[in-house]
């Protein structure tokens, strides 16, 4: 099973400050078959990107991902209000089982 | 687009089993995705419990997999999760979840239903 590690567990920033999220790996992801996923009090988890870097339907393009192997990384270029939140990743590699990160919060400053 | 909706009791007793379904509208069970459940214990992470395929394939979290059943109702354009012998760890709210497909790839999860808590507890 592939072990996923969010760092920080929780960022604070400030509107429009850029936001950068950590997600390491146990072992390789294959293919980059990463996803994040935002998730505000109350509400189902929210898909933002999928295989590592695709930007899901209806998603800002301020959310971006990037890396590969073991090392991922979501950015958030400017933060807004709505932004604020848990976000937490996923990796769904060649076979199940599909397994999250511990999340990490982003809270206001 | 497509929408998820579980139902299901929200209370199960120690011991007994969990029993829900998720209601799939504007779109069909029988494509080419897979059909998740996902949970997550107040205040925690999420955890994946399982999915279907409409032909009845099914894939399990090690973790859980001799408490899990997942099954289809295509008649009724549905799936369940069944989850026995619970205990208070397993108090979550309990979601369903298309999972996405493209060409090339599958596994995340959109969209997803609004979930639903269920509370183990005499």
């Amino acid at each position: 099973e592939i072990v996923l590690t969010q760092s920080p567990g929780t960022l604070s920033l400030s509107p429009g400050e850029r936001a950068t999220l950590s997600c390491r790996a146990s072992q390789s992801v294959s293919s980059s078959y990463l996803a994040w996923y935002q998730q505000k009090p109350g509400q189902a988890p929210r898909l933002l990107i999928y295989g590592a870097s695709s930007r899901a339907t209806g998603i800002p393009d301020r959310f971006s991902g990037s890396g590969s192997g073991t090392d991922f990384t979501l950015t958030i270029s400017r933060l807004e209000p709505e932004d604020f939140a848990v976000y937490y990743c996923q990796q769904y590699g060649s076979s199940p089982p599909r397994t999250f990160g511990q999340g990490t919060k982003v809270e206001i400053k | 687009q497509v929408q998820l909706q579980e139902s299901g009791p929200g209370l199960v007793k120690p011991s007994g089993t969990l029993s829900l379904t998720c209601a799939v509208s504007g779109g069909s069970i029988s494509s080419s995705n897979w059909w998740s459940w996902v949970r997550q214990p107040p205040g925690k992470g999420l955890e994946w419990i399982g999915e279907i395929y409409h032909s009845g394939s099914t894939n399990y979290n090690p973790s859980l997999k001799s408490r899990v059943t997942i099954s289809v109702d295509k008649s009724k354009n549905q799936f369940s999760l069944k989850l026995s012998s619970v205990t208070a760890a397993d108090t979550a709210v309990y979601y369903c979840a298309r999972v996405g497909i493209t060409v090339t790839t599958s596994g995340w999860f959109d969209p997803w239903g609004q979930g639903t808590l269920v509370t183990v507890s005499s």
